[in-house]
């Protein structure tokens, strides 16, 4: 089993309909979770984190987390065609050392249709 | 530009040559990150300092592969005697603290590709 697991896509969604990019992740001990967007050819940037259970809204994005079914999501409201790209998830341990590696997912491709 | 910079941005080279790449991290962040992406996949983990100290390396990080970060700020990356399966994109972060809540910030990466 992986450690970070996403569908790879690719999720084609309608311009302006709602984006739901979906990551489970293995080890319990995990306690901080980042999504990062990854335009083609391009480093990944940070869209979103968050280290509670619940929601987090930013803008058109919001992050869910449930730590006790280890499941992380992204939801993208009013899809531009900007937002076309592939979606990484990320988690981090805090391990020994204090700020521990992050762990990614193969990320999800999504693509907004005009 | 206070990012996190890269150099080269690209580099070509032939199966066997060393080459060397380099990541300057936004000032005063003291954690220094290596990852390693291929096509298609994930980021993967190379190795990390805290300011000069190499904190961890991943076992992806084979003895052909080295770095260091001298004085605790700029770091380097070498590959020795590269493979054509060394061709991947080299991605460098910093943060600032070891808090959970602190990201980590990616440069552009350096993209290589062995003939």
């Amino acid at each position: 089993q992986k450690e970070v697991e996403q569908n790879s896509g690719p999720l084609s969604v309608p311009e302006g309909a709602i984006a739901s990019l979906n990551c489970t992740y293995s080890d319990r001990g995990s306690q901080s979770f980042f999504w990062y967007r990854q335009y083609s050819g391009k480093s990944p940037e940070l869209i979103m984190s968050i280290y509670s259970n619940g929601d987090k809204e930013d803008g058109r994005f919001t992050a869910q987390l449930n730590k006790a079914s280890q499941y992380v999501s992204l939801l993208i409201r009013d899809s531009q065609p900007s937002d076309s790209a592939t979606y990484l998830c990320a988690v981090r341990v805090w391990g020994n050392f204090g700020n521990e590696k992050l762990t990614f997912g193969t990320g999800t491709r999504l693509t907004i249709i005009p | 530009d206070t990012g996190v910079s890269q150099d080269p941005r690209h580099k070509i080279t032939k199966r066997g040559q060393n080459v060397t790449f380099r990541c300057d991290p936004i000032s005063e962040h003291n954690r220094l990150y290596w990852y390693r992406q291929t096509l298609g996949q994930g980021p993967e983990f190379l190795t990390y300092f805290q300011n000069e100290a190499q904190l961890e390396k991943s076992r992806l990080l084979s003895d052909r592969f080295s770095a260091e970060r001298p004085k605790g700020s700029f770091s380097t990356l070498e590959i020795q005697r590269t493979e054509q399966g060394d061709s991947a994109m080299y991605l460098c972060a910093s943060s600032p603290k070891g808090l959970a809540e602190e990201t980590q910030y990616f440069g552009p990466g350096t993209r290589l590709l062995v003939l």
